[in-house]
């Protein structure tokens, strides 16, 4: 099974520009690279997703690497309201849906 | 619209009790899930479906039935309660093949099983 792995948490300072980084080694070719991000006490919402190249939308940018084994979720200015737990997501070949591990667990500060 | 919305938001049981738990989406989504999820760890699925009378397993379903007689509604049932059922439930759907669409998730509900 394709799997994903993660930092537990990071931490970053309002205003500033936050990487998180996933690293997906045994990805397929065909599979997108999902984030979604679960805000304390709410159901997880999606981020972003892409398959190849570089995509941005106005939450976040994702940067996928040119071998697509590893991938970067940009946050270009974090908020308070950023502070959640980032999933990086393949597919699940076993059940139609997506698998979520444990994620990243981002805290921001003012 | 109204998005996915979970009923109850919170319940309390005791071992031994049943319950249902209802999902509802109004964006006529094919596929709906459900998961639980405990203290520090991710989502768990316990069934899904692709369409409107069909359900299958998931990764946790033991304790647990489904139904999908309405395309909008997805519900959950506890036969028997047990406290290791004692989590998040979470709902969510997809217009299509989650691995390519968004998959939209409702607020939860939380079950305390004593």
């Amino acid at each position: 099974d394709a799997k994903t792995t993660q930092p537990n948490s990071m931490e970053s300072n309002e205003e500033e520009p936050v990487h998180l980084p996933c690293n997906h080694s045994t990805i397929s070719g065909t599979d997108y690279i999902h984030w979604y991000r679960q805000l304390p006490s709410q159901g997880p919402e999606y981020v972003i997703h892409g398959l190849t190249s570089n995509v941005n939308n106005r939450m976040a940018s994702l940067a996928i690497a040119e071998d697509r084994k590893s991938s970067t979720l940009i946050l270009h200015r974090a908020t308070l309201r950023d502070a959640a737990v980032y999933y990086c997501i393949l597919r699940d070949p076993g059940y139609s849906t997506l698998t979520f591990g444990k994620g990243t667990m981002l805290l921001v500060s003012p | 619209n109204a998005g996915v919305t979970q009923t109850p938001k919170f319940r309390v049981l005791k071992t031994g009790q049943s319950m249902t738990l209802l999902c509802a989406q109004d964006m006529n989504h094919e596929y709906m899930y459900w998961y639980r999820q405990d203290p520090g760890m991710g989502l768990r699925l316990i069934h899904y479906s692709v369409g409107e009378g069909t359900t299958a397993k998931g990764e946790v379903p033991d304790g647990y039935n489904v139904s999908r007689l309405k395309k909008q509604n997805f519900l959950l049932g506890l036969e028997s309660a047990a406290p290791s059922q004692t989590s998040v439930y979470f709902c969510a759907s997809s217009y299509a093949r989650p691995w390519v669409e968004t998959q939209y998730f409702g607020p939860g509900t939380r079950l305390l099983v004593l």
